[in-house]
């Protein structure tokens, strides 16, 4: 059975540092990764997708890393600014052809950048 | 731009009433999830649809909650006989499984309905 995990569960940064968030998951064999953002009582967006087959994804001052070997997946945000609080989920989903894409989640960082 | 809306989004019951959600997915997509996120975890899966058909529920779901998709759009959610243990806020996603990209599929969610059961 997949388990996620994020480490720390609350993270405090003041403006304008880079910061990373991470995510450790015990099977990685055939799934992919996403990264999501939620914000107090709403719903998630979806902030990065890595493939299986992938390393990497790039938005913005966003970086998502993904390392199967290891079982683990770094979120790199640069030059942190208040609107970027928010809690950060990260989720992962089997890919083989024709099965569900159920998310296993894990408990997400709650993130606050203080002005 | 139409995503997922849900319906709705909050809802205040008592112990042993019935309520009822229903998920709007994005119109094209034709898998439709539902979740489950209690206060400081992550959101839980709890079943999909691929068109009108429910393919996997999880255990999660006891014989209390049902879910519908009757024609391949909408989706709800009921729960009988509610109890304060599903205080909580019920996510829907909707994703395309296309075969030429079946690997690059994403979910989007709703907004959520958020539950109390007093």
């Amino acid at each position: 059975k997949q388990e996620v995990t994020q480490i720390p569960a609350a993270l405090s940064v003041p403006e304008g540092e880079n910061l990373v968030l991470n995510c450790s998951f015990t099977d990685s064999a055939i799934y992919n990764l996403q990264w999501f953002r939620q914000d107090p009582g709403k719903g998630l967006t979806s902030l990065l997708l890595i493939q299986s087959s992938q390393r990497e994804q790039t938005s913005g001052r966003l970086n998502a890393s993904l390392d199967k070997s290891s079982g683990r997946s770094t979120l790199y945000i640069a030059a942190s600014q208040p609107g970027d609080s928010a809690t950060y989920l990260c989720a992962l989903t089997p890919i083989s052809s024709g099965s569900a894409r159920q998310l296993t989640f894990g408990s997400g960082t709650q993130l606050t950048v203080l002005p | 731009d139409t995503g997922v809306s849900q319906n709705p989004r909050h809802k205040i019951t008592k112990r042993g009433q019935n309520v009822t959600f229903r998920c709007d997915p994005i119109s094209e997509h034709n898998r439709l999830y539902w979740y489950r996120q209690t206060l400081g975890q992550g959101p839980e899966f709890l079943t999909y649809f691929q068109n009108e058909a429910q393919l996997e529920k999880s255990r999660l779901l006891s014989d209390r909650f049902s879910a519908e998709r009757p024609k391949g759009s909408f989706s709800t959610l009921e729960i009988q006989r509610t109890e304060q243990g599903d205080s909580a806020m019920y996510l829907c996603a909707s994703s395309l499984n296309a075969r030429d990209r079946w690997n690059q599929e994403t979910q989007y969610f709703g907004p959520g309905t958020r539950l109390l059961v007093l």
